[in-house]
């Protein structure tokens, strides 16, 4: 079945460093989407990406799609403390079928003022 | 908008015996997804329903685990009987069509002992 994986699993870094998580798909996407999820808290929908190359920024955060639509990375500029919890990517396969999002293991960002 | 509402927030059972946990979606979401999510790992697609019916159940443990949606829109997910493995959070999400990002709910912890 369809694989998703993520690094590096935990990132350390000082507060306004930048961060960046990558993540490749087993098979081609349809498209990926990304979720951050706090410390205890569930996952929150941050994007969706579904053009080959796409790439969309939300204020410090940049995602990118890649050509072959089977990998993705978020980077985040000058991380602030508000930036800390663990981010998923999540793929849908676009090979037919079921719909379902695939869920890396995702990356936990720690952040050191 | 009222987010998707689960209930209990939190669970402890013996192994072997059952458990349930509900689910109310977003007004007007067709599409209602089950999680788990073991610590440490990403959510695992359990079960996804388009209005009240079942479009992939692939990976939910059917001698074992059993879920409904009836009239399209709460969500009930059971586990009969309970191991000690599926100790995790069970979350709910739903979105407005398959493609759309997911909503996530707070999700129930369930400890089994």
């Amino acid at each position: 079945g369809q694989q998703v994986m993520q690094i590096p699993q935990y990132q350390h870094v000082q507060e306004g460093e930048d961060f960046t998580t990558y993540c490749n798909s087993s098979t081609t996407l349809s498209n990926i989407q990304w979720y951050k999820q706090r410390p205890g808290g569930h996952p929150v929908f941050l994007i969706q990406l579904v053009k080959s190359g796409e790439v969309k920024k939300q204020k410090r955060l940049t995602f990118q799609f890649g050509e072959a639509k089977k990998n993705s990375s978020l980077h985040i500029t000058a991380t602030q403390t508000t930036d800390v919890g663990t981010y998923f990517c999540a793929g849908r396969n676009s090979g037919g079928g079921a719909d379902g999002l695939t869920f890396g293991k995702g990356t936990h960002l720690i952040i050191q003022p | 908008e009222a987010g998707v509402a689960q209930s209990p927030r939190y669970k402890i059972i013996e192994k072997r015996q059952s458990v349930a946990f509900w689910c109310n979606p977003i007004s007007g979401h067709a599409t209602l997804y089950w999680y788990q999510q073991i610590l440490g790992q990403g959510p695992k697609l359990l079960i996804q329903f388009q209005n009240n019916g079942v479009v992939d159940d692939s990976q939910l443990p059917k001698d074992r685990f059993s879920a409904e949606r009836l009239k399209g829109v709460d969500s009930t997910l059971k586990i009969q009987p309970a191991k000690l493995e599926d100790s995790a959070v069970y979350l709910c999400a739903s979105s407005p069509f398959p493609i759309n990002g997911y909503t996530f709910g707070s999700g129930t912890r369930l400890t089994v002992v």
